[in-house]
This record gives C-alpha cells, structure tokens and sequence, in this order.
C-alpha cells in the first residue's frame, strides 16, 4: 500500500482496560505523528518521531500515554487503564524528512470507544 | 496562546456554486499556513501548504491566500462538486516547535 495504513480501524474497550493502536507510515518517511481528534475539536498533538532522535512527547495529555517507533518504521500508540474521556479517533500521520513545508501524509485513524 | 479560529463553523451551498472559508490565526512567528480536507471516516489530505512569503496558492478548485499581516487565510472553491462535502481544516505551523495548531474545521455540504 502507499499510504499510511492504521489498525484497527475500530476499537471498543470497557474502561481499566490497556490498549495499543497500530501504525505503518509510509516506507522511507522519516517523520511520524500521533493525534487525537475529538468530535467539534482540532487536531491535537500527541507525539512525534524523527529518525533516531529522542521523540517529542511534550503533547502526551497524561503518564497513562506513550509510544514507541520500532527500527524507524511501524509505531504503536498504547494507552494504559483507559478513561472514558480517551474515546476519539487516534490519527497517524508521516512525512519525508524533518522540513517544516513537508505535507503530512494522514492514515485514516483508529476510533476508540471507552465504554 | 497560539490559536486557531475557522468560520463558518457549517456551509451548505448547492452544486455549482463558490464559496469561500476563512480563518484566523494568532500563532506568530509562523513558518507555513495548511489547508486539509478531510472526509468522513478518513484522514486529513492536504490540499495546500503556503509559507509566510506567499499570498495565494492553487491546487484545481481549490484556491487559498494569505495574509501574514491580518493574519487571515481564505479558502476559496471554485464551480463545487457534490465530491467537495467534507470537513476543511485550517492548520497553522509554528516557526519553533513540532506542533502544528489545527483550527476546528468548517464543514462543508454540497447538495444537488
């Protein structure tokens, strides 16, 4: 496939529960983002990884968030003792190389229900 | 606070016709002004990317200026299509930082 590809695309969890959503960027971007989209809300940044760089995690909103980028390439997102104020869709998004003019290239997102 | 505003927050135009969508920003210094299309159940798709150098960019239909001293972006579409109904995001990118300030979205429906 050529675009960045997100599993699953649907995920419905009770509460307490731990969950990892996938990510597979397009091959040979460097660059990788992870967002939350709440219904009515922008985009909100979560993490980003570029290359072999310590990533930025300044946008995880708690300690219960984090993300790995295995051997540059797939990333997972894991949320631990989930909340109901978690559920939103959890987008994907990778870019060439570090420049700012780069366009991100979006997955089509996991949506999470927290019930 | 670096800030983000889209309006309409809602538009619905028949077939055929333009309309333009706007959006204002307060994040300074900026280094490039994005517009996104999103559809229902997908991901944001880029439409254009405009630097703080750059007054107007087109991409088709679609048709985006900016002015870095009001600090407003318009988004103009030209002759719409039924395909046009989506959400259209404005995107806002900082000068320092990696996170880019995403406005609400302005959702735009076609109708025959």
């Amino acid at each position: 496939g050529a675009g960045v590809s997100q599993s699953p695309s649907n995920k419905v969890t009770e509460k307490g529960k731990d969950v990892e959503l996938r990510c597979d960027p397009i091959s040979g971007h460097t660059a990788l983002y992870w967002y939350r989209q709440s219904l009515g809300q922008g985009l909100e940044f979560l993490i980003y990884f570029q290359g072999n760089s310590a990533p930025d995690k300044s946008g995880l909103p708690s300690d219960r968030f984090s993300a790995e980028r295995t051997g540059g390439s797939v990333s997972t997102l894991t949320i631990q003792r989930t909340q109901q104020e978690d559920s939103a869709v959890y987008l994907c998004a990778s870019s060439p190389t570090r420049g700012r003019n780069q366009p991100q290239h979006f997955g089509d997102g996991t949506r999470l229900s927290i019930l | 606070k670096n800030q983000v505003e889209q309006s309409p927050q809602s538009l619905i135009i028949l077939e055929g016709k333009n309309c333009t969508l706007q959006c204002n920003y307060t994040v300074s210094p900026f280094s490039n002004l994005r517009w996104y299309k999103q559809d229902t159940g997908r991901g944001p798709v880029s439409l254009t990317i405009m630097t703080f150098s750059e007054n107007t960019k087109s991409n088709g239909r679609y048709t985006a200026t900016l002015d870095a001293d009001t600090k407003q972006s318009s988004l103009h579409i030209t002759a719409s299509q039924l395909s046009d109904s989506a959400s259209y995001i404005c995107v806002v990118s900082p000068e320092y930082g990696n996170k880019l300030v995403f406005g609400a979205g302005t959702i735009l429906r076609v109708k025959s």
